[in-house]
C-alpha cells in the first residue's frame, strides 16, 4: 500500500527565514510525487512535481524540493519565506489509476 | 493554462434537499476527475474516481447512491449530494487529470473548491 507522511503538522517561520517542509513516503515503484498548497477556504495549487530525471525540482513561487530514493522523501524548500507563503502545504503520490495520496498536511505560518 | 472552475463556492441547503456541484476544465480536456472532500484541518478524502462516459468509481466507504456522479463531456463533471443532512457538510474539491501525453497524465489539477453547509 502506498502512503505519505508529513511530520511536522505545523510549522512557524519567521519572514526571511529559509523552510523545509518534510515529506516521506511509502510506493513500491517509482514514485510520481508533488507538493500542493492550500490557502483558507481554497482549492489546491500545485507547486512542483517530480516524475523522473533531475531530482531536484523547481516550483512556482521560488519553492524546490529534492527527491531522495534512499530516504524515501521529498522535501521541499524555500530559502527565504514571504508573509503571502503561509498556507497548508501537501505532499501527493501518484499511484496506479492516477490516484493520489495525501499526506496530512503541514500548516505554515510566518511571523513577521 | 490547466485552469479548473468549481461552482457554486459555497451552498447551503435544508436538510432532505439536494446538491449539486459542478466541476469543470475550462482549458483542457479531461478524460478523468475526481472528487475529494475534506474536513477541517484535515487531508483530502478521495470519494470517486469520475470517467467521461462511463459509471464512477467510488473509494470503499463511501455511498454511490448518496453521492451521484456524472461526467457527461471533456469538461465537465457533476457531484449531487442527495438528501442532504448535517453530517454531508463539508469542504468538497475537484480536480482533472490532463489528458496529454505520459507525463502530464498524472498531474492533477484542481478547483477552488464548495463549501457545503446543510442546515
Amino acid at each position: 500500500a502506498q502512503s505519505v507522511t508529513q511530520p511536522d503538522i505545523h510549522i512557524t517561520v519567521s519572514e526571511g527565514a529559509s523552510l523545509e517542509l518534510r515529506c516521506n513516503y511509502s510506493y513500491g515503484a517509482t514514485p510520481y510525487l508533488f507538493w500542493y498548497v492550500q490557502s483558507p477556504g481554497q482549492g489546491l495549487q500545485l507547486l512542483l512535481k517530480y516524475f523522473s530525471g533531475d531530482t531536484l525540482v523547481q516550483g512556482i513561487k521560488g519553492f524546490e524540493a529534492e527527491f531522495k530514493r534512499s530516504q524515501s522523501s521529498f522535501n521541499l524548500r524555500k530559502p527565504s519565506v514571504h508573509w503571502s507563503d503561509a498556507a497548508e502545504y501537501f505532499c501527493a503520490l501518484g499511484g496506479s489509476n492516477y490516484k493520489l495520496t495525501f499526506g496530512k498536511g503541514t500548516l505554515l505560518t510566518v511571523n513577521p | 493554462g490547466a485552469v479548473v472552475s468549481q461552482h457554486p463556492s459555497w451552498v447551503i441547503c435544508k436538510s432532505g434537499t439536494s446538491v449539486k456541484i459542478e466541476c469543470r476544465s475550462l482549458d483542457f480536456q479531461a478524460t478523468t476527475m475526481f472528487w475529494y472532500r475534506q474536513f477541517p484541518k484535515q487531508s483530502l478524502m478521495l470519494m470517486a474516481t469520475s470517467n467521461e462516459g462511463s459509471k464512477a468509481t467510488y473509494e470503499q466507504g463511501v455511498e454511490k447512491d448518496k453521492f451521484l456522479i456524472n461526467h457527461a463531456s471533456l469538461t465537465l463533471s457533476t457531484l449531487t449530494v442527495t438528501s442532504a443532512h448535517p453530517e454531508d457538510s463539508s469542504f468538497y474539491i475537484c480536480s482533472a487529470k490532463a489528458s496529454g501525453g505520459a507525463g502530464s497524465k498524472n498531474i492533477q489539477y484542481f478547483g477552488a473548491g464548495t463549501r457545503l453547509s446543510v442546515l
